[in-house]
């Protein structure tokens, strides 16, 4: 079945230091990826997409993601992680046809100062 | 400015009756999209439209119901037969028919419907 995981339903971190959020797809292709980030009570906003070509993709707010074939991930980084970063992160694909996409369950970042 | 807007915010509604949450977009996108948030689940989707006056059901329909009679609005109703409608409601839309390359899904603010 086509899924996507992201494994961290928290994750802490300090301000100023640097951040990996997992996702991992589970597709017999290469899907188009995305990651979006909700703050509290709002709506989703897209950080970031992956279609094909460089493999290392840079986004808004200086986050950046890498899709890796091989270990089927899209994991999202940024170098320092500023306190604003602080909300729900959600990786999410799609495999053409109907344009529907497939949300991760979410992890949500706390950034302590 | 371009986006997309969802009214009300909070919504509140006794047990038994019938609501409609709306969403409107001036993005001249063709395809629009209702999702459903609830804690720990991520989102899934309820209803999509990828073009006036048709749409599909998505994942978890049942209880649900929208209409597409123009480009821009694409309200969801929220009936008596779903058995938890107390959600967190987002819509989403797109380009549309250019295809997967640049089909995008943007999301407004959503609605969080309470049902008492």
């Amino acid at each position: 079945a086509q899924s996507v995981t992201q494994p961290d339903i928290h994750i802490t971190v300090s301000e100023g230091a640097s951040l990996e959020l997992r996702c991992n797809y589970s597709y017999g292709a290469t899907p188009y990826l995305f990651w979006y980030v909700q703050s509290p009570g709002q709506g989703l906003q897209l950080l970031l997409k992956y279609f094909s070509g460089d493999t290392l993709v840079q986004g808004i707010k200086g986050f950046e993601a890498e899709f890796k074939r091989s270990q089927s991930s899209f994991n999202l980084r940024k170098p320092s992680v500023h306190w604003s970063d602080a909300a729900e992160y959600f990786c999410a694909f799609y495999t053409g046809g109907g344009n529907k996409l497939t949300f991760g369950t979410g992890t949500q970042l706390k950034v302590e100062l | 400015d371009g986006g997309i807007t969802q009214s009300p915010k909070y919504l509140f509604r006794k047990e038994g009756q019938n609501v409609t949450l709306s969403c409107e977009q001036n993005l001249n996108h063709d395809a629009m999209y209702w999702y459903r948030q609830d804690p720990g689940q991520g989102l899934r989707l309820i209803y999509y439209s990828q073009i006036v006056n048709d749409f599909q059901k998505g994942d978890i329909a049942e209880g649900y119901s929208v209409s597409r009679e123009k480009k821009e609005s694409f309200p969801l109703t929220v009936t008596s037969a779903q058995k938890n409608p107390t959600a967190f409601y987002l819509c989403a839309s797109s380009i549309g028919a250019s295809g997967p390359s640049t089909d995008t899904q943007y999301f407004g603010p959503g609605t969080r419907l309470t049902v008492l």
